[in-house]
């Protein structure tokens, strides 16, 4: 049973345009989000978190938004630059970070010229 | 600052053999965490360390282990390797324990079981 998920494997976005990926939870313990960057042959690199007391946390080009009450939270990148394409995981913990980190299984961001 | 280092990065078992990875964190950093990537799990905990403590662990069968030495490096240990278990395994570190808005990963072990 997937706690994270998110639905969309891949995603092409044109340079310059925004990207938005997203990402659903089912389990409403989790009270802290995260969304990683990975590239290959490396290990993730942390982008942007947000608690669950907001609903909209910035840094930079990257904005993540958290709707609660549907259990949805959106990554978006503004404006989207080659430098961008990676596998982008979202992650959640709960109350305490009790039972570690849980991801999804990521979204592979592809920025075209 | 050397990121957190992880050995080997490449290894090669069969069935029924065992294994042990190592993690080097970043210096100064207590806390260390294991995961395991595979493509069709994605990235899942395996477990936490901080000052030589296990402090949460995953969803893992027993064969999973690991320990955390007095110097903050981290060993995990797969005994009885099973085909499932061929998958990048991932060690993240931070200063404190669940601060993971502060963990940094190193480039992984990739594992493969004949």
């Amino acid at each position: 049973d997937q706690q994270v998920k998110q639905n969309s494997p891949s995603l092409s976005v044109q340079e310059g345009r925004i990207s938005i990926l997203n990402c659903d939870y089912t389990n409403s313990m989790f009270d802290y989000f995260l969304w990683y960057k990975k590239y290959p042959a490396e290990g993730p690199t942390f982008l942007i978190s947000i608690s669950s007391i907001k609903d909209k946390n910035e840094d930079g080009r990257f904005t993540v938004f958290l709707n609660k009450s549907a259990k949805h939270l959106s990554l978006h990148i503004v404006p989207s630059q080659p430098g961008d394409s990676a596998v982008y995981f979202c992650a959640a913990s709960g109350r305490g970070g009790a039972d570690g980190l849980t991801f999804g299984k990521g979204t592979h961001l592809i920025i075209q010229p | 600052k050397a990121g957190v280092t992880q050995t080997p990065r490449y290894l090669i078992k069969t069935r029924g053999q065992q294994v042990t990875l190592s993690c080097s964190p970043i210096s100064g950093h207590r806390s260390v965490s294991w995961y395991q990537q595979t493509p069709g799990q994605g990235l899942q905990f395996l477990f936490e360390y901080f000052s030589e403590t296990q402090r949460n662990k995953g969803n893992f069968p027993g064969r999973f282990s690991g320990r955390q030495f007095s110097n903050s490096r981290s060993e995990m240990n797969v005994s009885t390797l099973e085909l499932g278990d061929s998958a990048l395994y991932l060690c993240a570190s931070s200063l404190v324990a669940d601060s993971y808005n502060e963990q940094f990963f190193g480039p992984g072990t990739r594992l493969t079981v004949l």
